[in-house]
């Protein structure tokens, strides 16, 4: 099948810091692809959709300008956290759907802790 | 938008018996039906799908069954290992939107030896 892959795999940052995390289709384009955040013990949650050459769709209740979404090629796409606080510390998964079947394929996930 | 809704959100199996879980969906759009397998701190895994145009399909011990009059669909674990527990996402989609992805809420299955 189709692999999506995240990086990084996990992440300690100060509170008011940037990270960044990548997510790359590695052997097939993915015009579209999806960012999830999920908190303990809870289910996934869509926060946005990258759509490569153009601006990311937000889900309701997402800010925009705290999660930068960038998706530059058909096999990256990135997701930005600004001035993390504490609460942003979460699992953040991407997807993207493979070529053929219309799977979803979802990447490792990048847990960050902001202390 | 869609609203998918999944019972029970815990489930206590004696190894061999069967695991049902079962999901509502809001959206009669919705067109798409796949049941992710999610272990700690991983991915989920798909284990099985189902199209609106089929109302019934099994892999081995896992089926998945669809009503589309009454918009649920579950899924059907039996023969149920200890290696089946984990936690189980149902989702619904439609195509047109792109297979944005809308989760229930979960349910961790635990098979007891």
């Amino acid at each position: 099948g189709a692999v999506v892959s995240q990086h990084p795999s996990w992440v300690i940052c100060k509170s008011g810091t940037s990270v960044k995390i990548e997510c790359r289709s590695l052997d097939f384009q993915a015009t579209t692809m999806f960012w999830y955040r999920q908190f303990p013990k809870q289910s996934l949650m869509l926060m946005a959709t990258s759509n490569e050459g153009s601006k990311a769709t937000y889900e309701q209740g997402v800010e925009k300008d705290k999660f930068l979404i960038n998706h530059a090629s058909l096999t990256l796409s990135t997701l930005t956290v600004t001035s993390a606080h504490p609460e942003d510390s979460s699992f953040y998964i991407c997807s993207a759907t493979g070529p053929n079947t219309g799977e979803l394929f979802f990447g490792e996930g990048s847990r960050l802790t902001v202390l | 938008g869609e609203n998918v809704e999944q019972h029970p959100s815990t489930l206590s199996v004696q190894e061999g018996d069967s695991a049902v879980i079962k999901c509502t969906y809001s959206d009669s759009a919705s067109n798409y039906f796949p049941w992710y397998k999610q272990e700690l701190g991983k991915r989920p895994q798909l284990i099985i799908d189902i199209r609106s145009n089929v109302g019934e399909k099994k892999d081995q011990r896992i089926a998945v069954t669809l009503n589309k009059t009454a918009k649920h669909f579950s899924l059907h674990i039996t023969e149920t290992q200890p290696e089946d527990s984990a936690v189980y996402f149902c989702a619904a989609s439609f195509k047109a939107a792109g297979n944005k992805l809308t989760f229930g809420g979960g349910t961790r299955v635990l098979v007891k030896p």
